[in-house]
């Protein structure tokens, strides 16, 4: 399975900031997806991070709140912008490999505390 | 709409017991089915999952879950749970071999006690 990095780890925030965090796979792979777990909460689609084009939102997220990069096959980022304290999240990335496309693989997650 | 059901918020086995998880499903097609492992402070971890063929699936750890289409079902099982299991649990459901767009279950919280 590819192995998935994510920066940073966790960050404690101040509202009206943004932070971004970035997601790196050690192999390429076919699609990238940013997901958000509130707390005690199971986990959300954001969006599908394409590589060269726009990122696909899901309903109830905005690009202009949750801007997202994938420059390559092998990594991307997701900005949240303007943060207030509802953002406080974990932030998770995920992948479908190249050949394994019927499996998606989670990164270790983004603790994401605004205060 | 889809919908994934994980009826136990938090379950308490003791070490050695056996284990069932359950996961409800509502989907018009059969979907594809998985179970994740999130331990602490970590992401989530494919235990197993089901898109056809035998309904008993073998994951990793020693964990098994059975597809049961009359009862919309894919509940996690182990027969005998060690302490290093404990961890938060997610079913999810997916359209299609590509797992794009998981739907993701709320979670069974996992204690062992010794």
């Amino acid at each position: 399975s590819a192995v998935i990095s994510q920066k940073p780890s966790r960050d404690i925030c101040q509202r009206g900031t943004s932070l971004t965090i970035q997601c790196q796979v050690d192999s390429q792979v076919t699609m990238m997806f940013w997901y958000r777990q509130q707390p005690g909460q199971s986990l959300t689609l954001i969006a599908t991070a394409n590589q060269g084009s726009e990122a696909t939102y899901e309903s109830g997220f905005v690009i202009d709140k949750f801007p997202i990069s994938r420059p390559n096959l092998t990594f991307s980022t997701l900005t949240v912008s303007n943060m207030s304290p509802e953002d406080s999240s974990i932030y998770l990335c995920s992948v479908v490999g190249l050949f394994k496309t019927s499996e998606q693989y989670f990164g270790p997650g983004t603790r994401l505390t605004v205060t | 709409a889809q919908s994934v059901t994980q009826p136990d918020i938090h379950i308490t086995v003791s070490e050695g017991a056996s284990l069932e998880l359950r996961c409800n499903y509502s989907y018009g097609a059969t979907p594809y089915l998985f179970w994740y492992v999130q331990s602490p402070g970590q992401g989530l971890q494919l235990l197993l999952k089901y898109f056809s063929g035998d309904t008993l699936v073998q994951g990793i750890k020693g964990f098994e879950a059975e597809f049961k289409r009359s009862q919309s079902s894919f509940n996690l099982r182990k027969p005998s749970v060690h302490w290093s299991d404990a961890a938060e649990y997610f079913c999810a459901v997916g359209y299609f071999a590509g797992a794009n767009n998981l739907f993701f279950g709320t979670g069974t919280r996992l204690t062992v006690i010794p």
